[in-house]
């Protein structure tokens, strides 16, 4: 079946970049998504990568994906406070029954130090 | 606006009584889910559902139910046969006619039963 992981806390000082990974086992995955959740709150989408792609940019946030070794990575550059949260990443796979389902990894709590 | 609205907030039971948690979402999307969130465990899906009318249990589905009577709701209820309840719950929808299948979160319930 699916596994997806992650560690589970990162520190990193304000204005330092943050790296944020991720390993998935399902090779057919089609999309692999970034979500961010602040405290007491839902689940917001970041940003998606296709799995034909190994890079995409956007702002502060840069994924690099690496297909041969199963590997995700979320690069927050200029790390602010605001930034503070839980960083879910999530693969797209066929469930048994052939309807599309996400698998979400256990979350990285990113603390920011002043 | 659009969105996803789960009510309440949080919930407080007594052990033995069964409790129904809402979700509602005004995006027209086709398909809705709801997830389970433990410290340190991720998401884990609980009962999804692509069309109304029909669902399918996830991995976690015992000691819950659901309905889809209607497209903009997804109401789950936490019977009493579910061992351990206490959790923050979280609903998502998603558009099965996108392509990349991102799913939108609710602000989410906390439940708690002693």
């Amino acid at each position: 079946g699916e596994d997806v992981e992650q560690s589970l806390f990162l520190s990193v000082r304000e204005g330092d970049s943050s790296v944020i990974n991720c390993t998935y086992t399902d090779s057919s995955s089609t999309y692999l998504y970034w979500y961010k959740q602040e405290p007491g709150a839902g689940l917001q989408l970041l940003t998606y990568i296709f799995s034909n792609m190994d890079m995409k940019q956007d702002q502060r946030l840069t994924v690099l994906l690496n297909k041969k070794d199963k590997h995700l990575s979320l690069r927050i550059a200029d790390t602010q406070t605001g930034d503070s949260a839980i960083y879910f990443c999530a693969e797209r796979a066929i469930s048994n029954f052939g309807n599309e389902k996400l698998t979400f990894g256990t979350g990285t709590r990113l603390t920011i130090i002043p | 606006d659009g969105g996803i609205t789960q009510s309440p907030k949080y919930l407080f039971r007594k052990e033995g009584q069964n409790v129904t948690l809402s979700c509602e979402q005004n995006l027209n999307h086709d398909a809705m889910y709801w997830y389970r969130q433990d410290p340190g465990q991720g998401l884990r899906l609980i009962y999804y559902s692509q069309i109304v009318n029909d669902f399918q249990k996830g991995d976690i589905a015992e000691g819950y139910s659901v309905s889809r009577e209607k497209k903009e709701s997804f109401p789950l209820t936490v019977t009493s046969a579910q061992k351990n309840p206490t959790a923050f719950y979280l609903c998502a929808s998603s558009n099965l006619r996108g392509y990349s299948y991102e799913q939108y979160f609710g602000p989410g319930t906390r439940l708690t039963v002693t």
